[in-house]
């Protein structure tokens, strides 16, 4: 099946670090990925939508220079979270999409940024 | 704009018990997709089941069953013989059909599950 790898799985950095976080899809084109942000006990909320070779479209109140997206492939999208400060810290999960009608997104493994 | 709404926020079942899990929806659109997915301790999102809107009958995965009553908007999870396995948090979530890009998913805010022994 549809395989999304996503890297690291776990980070810990001080505050004013730039962690970058790569989601990629193992065994299909992903001309769509997504990127959600999950905060202990509660639901993923969706951060952006990464189209392959366009810029990404960010839901409101997430700052686009604060958390950096590059869809530069058709199997790779980077999350790149700039100046990463403490409130910064949360579960940040990927999946990917190929992009056309019933095709299900496919959720990476999620990555845990800690940031002292 | 979409909205889940998931009005139990914790359950607790007897192993090989069967469990309804809530789940009702707000949408004006009349194509979309309707899932539930599981994520367990590891942090993993599994997909658990889906359910095409245009589609009446129920959809089954095993042990899993929905029943989706459109005209009320709900879209209730049941698990039949629980397991041990089945303790996890699961999301109920909504995704419009837009014919490909941006197809957003939509999550509910969660109703955590534990399985007892």
């Amino acid at each position: 099946g549809a395989v999304v790898s996503q890297h690291p799985s776990r980070v810990i950095c001080k505050s004013g670090t730039s962690v970058k976080i790569e989601c990629r899809s193992l065994d299909f084109q992903a001309t769509t990925m997504f990127w959600y942000r999950q905060f202990p006990k509660q639901s993923l909320m969706l951060m952006a939508t990464s189209n392959e070779g366009s810029k990404a479209t960010y839901e409101q109140g997430v700052e686009k220079d604060k958390f950096l997206i590059n869809h530069a492939s058709l199997t790779l999208s980077t999350l790149t979270v700039t100046s990463a400060h403490p409130e910064d810290s949360s579960f940040y999960i990927c999946s990917a999409s190929k992009g056309h009608v019933n095709q299900p997104q496919h959720f990476g493994d999620g990555t845990r940024l800690s940031i002292l | 704009a979409q909205t889940v709404t998931q009005s139990q926020p914790e359950m607790s079942v007897q192993e090989a018990e069967t469990v309804t899990l809530s789940c009702t929806y707000d949408t004006s659109e009349n194509n979309y997709y309707l899932f539930w997915y599981k994520q367990p301790p590891s942090r993993q999102m599994i997909l658990v089941i889906r359910q095409e809107a245009y589609k009446q009958q129920n959809a089954t995965e095993n042990r899993f069953s929905v029943n989706f009553q459109k005209a009320a908007k709900s879209f209730s999870l049941k698990i039949s013989d629980s397991q041990l396995g089945d303790t996890a948090m699961y999301f109920c979530a909504f995704m419009k059909i837009l014919g490909g890009r941006d197809d957003k998913i939509i999550f509910g805010k969660g109703t955590r599950l534990h399985i007892l022994p």
